[in-house]
């Protein structure tokens, strides 16, 4: 398994601003992806972030939205950039050591 | 049709019951499939993995997987409410490379 740490676990915001999330994780992976839970909702993937290359991101997710840093194999962060209430939600790193993915905390996100 | 659907619950049974959860899937490649736990304003929690036709025992969980008839369940045998939480069925589609697609999930209630 692996741990896995998130910061902030939550924020409130006021629209317009950005939020840098952080995820660090005690060993070294290759593979870290970017959830969001909307209130009531399950999980949707944001992007893929794999240490050296450029993220992937899932249709419907920008970078210039939600640039992603992968700048080791023990971090990462994401930002949600110019924010709207819309983007209150959980944001959720999470992490596959071996064939089998683990979740952060996350990241309560209040967008006013 | 969703990739992965999941009953819409929620789902109630009294303690000591079994709890059945079902989910289905859309792509006949798919190889893996994964059960998570969530608890309300927690982060999601493996409790299954499944990659073969048949049943895998853990405890009092029991994954079942059907690749004929793409459908995965999870049965809670014994249920307590400490299992009191939502459900959610995920599923690595072809050529997905570890990445997870999320039913909707099922909110389960075990009555005292």
């Amino acid at each position: 398994s692996a741990v896995i740490s998130q910061k902030p676990s939550r924020d409130i915001c006021q629209r317009g601003t950005s939020l840098t999330i952080q995820c660090q994780v005690d060993s070294q992976v290759t593979m870290m992806f970017w959830y969001r839970q909307q209130p009531g909702q399950s999980l949707t993937l944001i992007a893929t972030a794999n240490q050296g290359s450029e993220a992937t991101y899932e249709s419907g997710f920008v970078i210039d939205k939600f640039p992603i840093s992968r700048p080791n194999l023990t971090f990462s962060t994401l930002t949600v950039s110019n924010m709207s209430p819309e983007d209150s939600s959980i944001y959720l790193c999470s992490v596959v050591p071996q064939e089998t993915q683990y979740f952060g905390p996350g990241t309560r996100l209040l967008v006013l | 049709q969703k990739e992965v659907e999941q009953n819409s619950g929620p789902l109630s049974v009294p303690e000591g019951a079994i709890a059945s959860l079902n989910c289905t899937y859309s792509d006949r490649g798919s190889q893996s499939f994964f059960w998570y736990r969530q608890y309300s304003g927690k982060s999601p929690e493996l409790i299954m993995s499944i990659y073969s036709n048949g049943d895998k025992e853990d405890g009092r969980f029991t994954a079942q997987l059907n690749k004929a008839s793409q459908y995965v369940s999870l049965l809670i045998r014994d249920s307590q409410p400490s299992d009191s939480a939502t459900y959610l069925c995920a599923v690595v589609l072809t050529g997905a490379n570890s990445k997870l697609t999320f039913g909707k999930g099922i909110t389960l209630s075990v009555r005292p």
